[in-house]
């Protein structure tokens, strides 16, 4: 099983550009999301869908959109890429919402300059 | 709303010796607590999980943690420390709703030959 794909695993980037991450599982799972990573700063919550046709924002949405057209897809879109948007990115996902397990993808590293 | 507050960035332990890895959090509802590790350029996986069925909860890989409500504490531990135990460790706290996990900024474990 191939769990929670992300792509691409690294992306350089100039402020101003556009890029999506990709994030896709196989599992069926009805709850995504997607975090960046900092150091220093653990993991922060950017946008989470509760099934498809569903999203909403976290803790840091700013900058990013989200959309969930399907199950096992959640893009996450970058508008206008910031230096202050240089980050590692994660997808998690889980059955459903509440105290289930999440699993992680692998990160994307994105670097704007 | 709820938060986690991991103690010590940073914990150095030499191999064979107790790990103890701090971690306390708020919640305005009983909580669901987890604790994740992060290998070296790898997503988070989980290490255990507290859903109020026991307190003391046992884990992978020789790890646990106690939940302790008086203390709004749930600290992970492990007797002996190996040195394939160096990562990064992240507790985190789920106090309801669908908006997922809140993260601790961390803690790096390192282990001593």
């Amino acid at each position: 099983n191939a769990g929670v794909t992300q792509t691409p695993k690294f992306q350089v980037l100039k402020t101003g550009q556009s890029m999506t991450l990709q994030c896709a599982q196989d599992m069926n799972h009805e709850y995504m999301s997607w975090y960046r990573q900092d150091p220093g700063m653990g993991l922060r919550l950017i946008h989470y869908s509760v099934g498809a046709g569903i999203t909403d924002q976290g803790e840091v949405p700013n900058g990013y959109n989200v959309s969930r057209s399907t199950t096992e897809d959640f893009p996450l879109r970058l508008l206008s890429a910031a230096p202050s948007q240089t980050s590692v990115y994660f997808c998690a996902s889980s059955p459903t919402s509440g105290a289930n397990v999440l699993t992680f993808g692998a990160g994307s590293r994105l670097t704007v300059l | 709303a709820q938060s986690v507050t991991q103690l010590g960035s940073h914990v150095s332990v030499s191999e064979g010796a107790l790990v103890l890895l701090r971690c306390n959090y708020s919640s305005s509802v009983p909580p669901y607590l987890f604790w994740y590790v992060q290998y070296p350029n790898q997503g988070l996986q989980l290490l255990l999980k507290y859903t109020s069925a026991a307190t003391l909860v046992k884990g992978i890989n020789g790890f646990e943690a106690e939940f302790k409500k008086s203390e709004t504490s749930f600290h992970l531990t492990k007797p002996s420390a190996h040195m394939s135990d160096a990562a990064e460790y992240f507790c985190a706290v789920l106090g309801g709703g669908a908006d997922g996990l809140t993260f601790g900024k961390g803690t790096h474990l390192i282990i001593q030959p």
